[in-house]
């Protein structure tokens, strides 16, 4: 299994809701990663877990909160969004410490903040 | 300071010609990959390619291989035979040693470059 699956695949949601995204992946990574691509842009790192703590946050609103409950599942709960939070988030997982190891992406969630 | 470059925002190509994607980068860590990672409309980045700085030899992955030139910091994707499915956007990504956090490492994205296959 090569997979990393990403819950929901597309999000609308109110500047007031609360909402969460949700990865998985069973490849035994213990690297995962939040990415956000605006549209026609790179991904932008968001945030990076490693054995399930955060190690790196890239100065991210606390609007987005990461969460790592086990070694396959990675969550991005968000509140109080803004409109031009809207992009398509990734999910990625990578073998820890190995340089020469390419990460796995999942296939997005696209969120609209209306 | 960007680290990844890819000067063509577009490409066109005819269906079964060979392609050549740009990609320069810049770092001081002598310890680095680079990586090449294609992205089609659905949105899943598919990793295509990966090239270490202290790789003797360019890549290659099938029909795709990279031409690894350390000394001018290129490191450019090449496709060979392209097929109407290569059309996506495709980008070049650097992961340096030095960024290393408790073994998590940071993958630095180019710009990309939209590549478009005419039948």
């Amino acid at each position: 299994d090569t997979e990393v699956t990403q819950t929901p695949k597309h999000l609308v949601m109110g500047m007031t809701n609360k909402k969460s995204l949700k990865c998985e992946q069973h490849m035994g990574h213990r690297a995962m990663y939040w990415y956000k691509q605006k549209a026609k842009k790179p991904p932008e790192l968001m945030f990076v877990y490693s054995y399930e703590k955060l190690s790196i946050n890239e100065s991210v609103p606390s609007r987005f909160s990461p969460e790592c409950p086990n070694s396959s599942l990675l969550n991005l709960h968000l509140h109080a969004l803004q409109p031009e939070d809207s992009a398509l988030y990734l999910c990625a997982s990578s073998l820890e410490g190995q340089q020469n190891t390419e990460a796995f992406f999942g296939q997005g969630t696209r969120l609209t903040v209306v | 300071a960007q680290k990844i470059t890819q000067t063509q925002p577009g490409m066109f190509v005819q269906e079964k010609e060979a392609v050549t994607l740009d990609c320069t980068y810049d770092t001081s860590d002598p310890s680095y990959g680079l990586f090449w990672y294609k992205q089609p409309s659905s949105g899943e980045m598919i990793f295509l390619i990966y090239q270490g700085s202290y790789d003797q030899q360019n890549a290659t992955e099938g029909r795709y291989s990279l031409n690894f030139q350390k000394a001018r910091k290129s490191a450019n994707l090449v496709i060979s035979a392209s097929q109407l499915g290569d059309s996506a956007m495709y980008f070049c990504a650097m992961r340096e040693a030095g960024l290393r956090i408790q073994g998590a490492q940071k993958l630095v994205f180019g710009q990309g470059t939209r590549l478009t296959i005419n039948p």
